[in-house]
């Protein structure tokens, strides 16, 4: 069973504009939310975190909602540039240090 | 500092042949983690070591993998005998206990096929 899941799996998107990338998990043990962007031929690179106590945390263009009530999660790009197409897989952590990946969703953007 | 260094970036095999994956973590790091990436499962996370000792290995698909962790420089993952399903690019990662919550460093990956 999946614990967290990213159901779409690709998205794409037009240069300046927003990027919308969602998260559901099942599990209300995870402490933190975190996501990772991934190029091809490279493993994963951390990008934004949350903590399972904040609802938003903004790091210049990107920005993690989470919703607890509803087990939601979700990034927005703004504004989207073309660097920014990548895979980004959403992770949940166990306060032991586990981490639990989505299956990852493709971002293409247009220029 | 180098990274997270994973050898050989890219190996095909016949079934039934031996598989063994390396890892290097960065320096000073106290956990290492190894996961599989497959289109239908995204990152799985396999098994995980927290100062060279096995914490986890609930995700470790069957008998047929094992992982060892000799030293605080250098983890193996072996396949044996491996399968073609077993096809997949596999990843090392490290952290460090104190670091930002969750902050894991990637190595580039195995690209393993089994024919």
């Amino acid at each position: 069973d999946q614990q967290v899941k990213q159901n779409s799996p690709s998205l794409s998107v037009q240069e300046g504009r927003i990027s919308i990338l969602n998260c559901d998990y099942t599990n209300s043990m995870f402490d933190y939310f975190l996501w990772y962007k991934k190029y091809p031929a490279e493993g994963p690179t951390f990008l934004i975190s949350i903590s399972s106590i904040k609802d938003k945390n903004e790091d210049g263009r990107f920005t993690v909602f989470l919703n607890k009530s509803a087990k939601h999660l979700s990034l927005h790009i703004v504004p989207s540039q073309p660097g920014d197409s990548a895979v980004y897989f959403c992770a949940a952590r166990f306060s032991g240090g586990k981490l639990i990946f989505g299956q990852g969703t493709t971002l293409q953007v247009k220029p | 500092d180098a990274g997270v260094i994973q050898s050989p970036r890219h190996e095909v095999t016949e079934m039934g042949q031996e598989v063994t994956l390396r890892c290097k973590p960065i320096s000073g790091h106290d956990y290492l983690f190894w996961y599989r990436q497959t289109m239908m499962r995204g990152l799985e996370l396999l098994i995980y070591f927290n100062n060279n000792v096995p914490i986890d290995d609930s995700g470790m698909p069957e008998d047929r993998f094992s992982a060892k962790m000799p030293n605080a420089s250098f983890s193996t993952l072996k396949i044996q005998p491996s399968e073609p399903r077993d096809s997949a690019v596999y990843f090392c990662a490290s952290s460090l206990l104190a670091g930002a919550p969750g902050t894991q460093y990637f190595g580039p990956g195995t690209r393993l096929l089994v024919l």
